[in-house]
């Protein structure tokens, strides 16, 4: 069982926005801002596509931004295209010296 | 451009040892702290050990303390990851990441992953 709370599957259709949440504690998403997501798409690694909650690195499509409520965090994936169809993990410091993920999100573009 | 590629992975049985390595290049690697994650069959994404950028601390969680053991050396730009009394549960395929962006709890680069398998 994963330490954070993400919906097992999203969908949405070309051009539209979805969002993704990541569900955790005061001690991990909620305590820290090194709150990370990562794209995957299969047979591939991952990608950091969000840092320290809403940053996102260069090359990364602005249609991509993270934010934060409380202890959930929530990527957007805005204009969806074909090749956003991917598994979509967040990520967190956890205090102590240890990292927490969650389960991940296989998202679909219908 | 910055890379990480690692050794390939195995298939071992119950109690046995494996020894991963990860070969960076494209970024000042003696820097940086590094980091194992592992991505379990149907599972989600797991931390296993993580490095100081000069090595001298290590931290894992207590699913593989006292089993796993993370080492590196800057002279050869490579990270190592030294598995023991590997179980059923270990079987994932591993990856060495780096850090970034001025914090070692930024994970950025991903290595190709190395495929552990565990099996009697």
């Amino acid at each position: 069982q994963s330490a954070l709370t993400q919906p097992p599957s999203a969908s949405g259709s070309p051009g539209q926005s979805v969002t993704i949440s990541c569900t955790g504690t005061s001690s991990d998403v909620g305590g820290y801002n090194y709150v990370s997501w990562y794209q995957r798409h299969p047979g591939k690694a991952p990608k950091l596509i969000i840092y320290e909650i809403y940053k996102r690195p260069s090359g990364v499509p602005n249609r991509f931004s993270g934010s934060r409520s409380g202890t959930t965090a929530s990527l957007t994936v805005s204009g969806l295209q074909t090749e956003d169809e991917a598994d979509y993990y967040c990520g967190s410091y956890g205090g102590n010296y240890n990292l927490v993920f969650g389960g991940g999100t296989k998202l679909t573009v219908l | 451009q910055i890379q990480l590629v690692q050794s390939a992975g195995g298939v071992v049985q119950p109690g046995a040892s494996l020894r991963l390595s990860c070969a960076a290049s494209g970024f000042p690697f003696s820097g940086y702290a590094m980091h194992w994650v592992r991505l379990a069959p149907g599972g989600g994404l797991q931390w296993v050990a993580t490095i100081s950028h000069d090595g001298r601390s290590q931290h894992y969680p207590d699913s593989v303390q006292g089993r796993f053991t993370i080492s590196r050396d800057n002279s050869k730009n490579t990270l190592y990851l030294q598995m023991s009394s590997l179980r059923l549960e270990d079987t994932a395929v591993y990856y060495c990441t780096n850090s970034g962006y001025d914090s070692p709890w930024n994970i950025d680069y991903w290595g190709q992953g190395s495929l552990v398998t565990v099996s009697s």
